[in-house]
């Protein structure tokens, strides 16, 4: 059953704390993408990666770090530094940089 | 100012009717997509337009791109209730490596 899959569905953060957000994928894509979206809005790049041990800044990438250790794998950390985090955060991949992207189901951050 | 811009913002129509879409960008692409997502949900591609065609057809979609003025339009023909979403189109311009950049979107509500 090939997808992209997104872990948790909602999740709580407290004041102060990192949270980490999981992406996976087995659609042997080269390319990841985080995007964030906010009540009635369009989606905001946050962070994509090419290829393995290798990604680059979106236009909304301070607060927030990734890794991209293995193909499969982009997982997210929205840090302390992020002041307003709470939002809808979709993962996308495709074949190579520019193709269609497909999505996960998306994780909902909310902060207690 | 984005890149890629929805009009209108909001659609309401009965089912049966076709509805329209239309999405302005300001520089120079290489493809363009269209992206539906329902509430709460991750996006699903619907199609993409390299920029050299000028139009595109599945099911009842139908897409055109005039790059010369760097518009396009997503025309859903015989509109259903299910077909109630946001849609979004998405550009993808050389930058560095590629980068998608998605428009605010254009919410459609299909009355029955």
């Amino acid at each position: 059953d090939g997808g992209i899959t997104q872990s948790p569905k909602y999740l709580f953060r407290k004041e102060g704390q990192n949270v980490t957000l999981s992406c996976e994928q087995n659609l042997n894509h080269d390319a990841m993408y985080w995007y964030r979206q906010d009540p009635g809005q369009g989606l905001r790049l946050i962070y994509y990666s090419q290829i393995v041990n290798d990604f680059q800044k979106g236009d909304i990438a301070e607060g927030y770090s990734v890794s991209r250790e293995k193909k499969e794998s982009f997982p997210l950390t929205v840090t302390s530094a992020q002041k307003n985090p709470t939002a809808f955060y979709l993962c996308a991949s495709s074949r190579t940089g520019g193709e269609t992207q497909y999505f996960g189901p998306g994780t909902r951050l909310l902060v207690l | 100012s984005q890149q890629g811009e929805e009009d209108p913002q909001a659609l309401s129509i009965q089912e049966g009717e076709n509805a329209t879409m239309n999405c302005s960008y300001k520089t120079s692409i290489n493809n363009l997509q269209w992206y539906r997502q329902n509430s709460g949900r991750g996006l699903v591609h619907l199609i993409l337009i390299r920029s050299n065609e000028r139009e595109k057809h599945s099911g009842r979609l139908r897409v055109t791109l005039d790059t010369s003025k760097k518009s396009s339009s997503l025309l859903i023909t015989a509109s259903r209730a299910a077909d109630t979403a946001s849609y979004f189109c998405a550009t993808d311009i050389l930058a560095g490596g590629f980068k998608t950049i998605f428009g605010a979107g254009t919410r459609l509500f299909v009355k029955a």
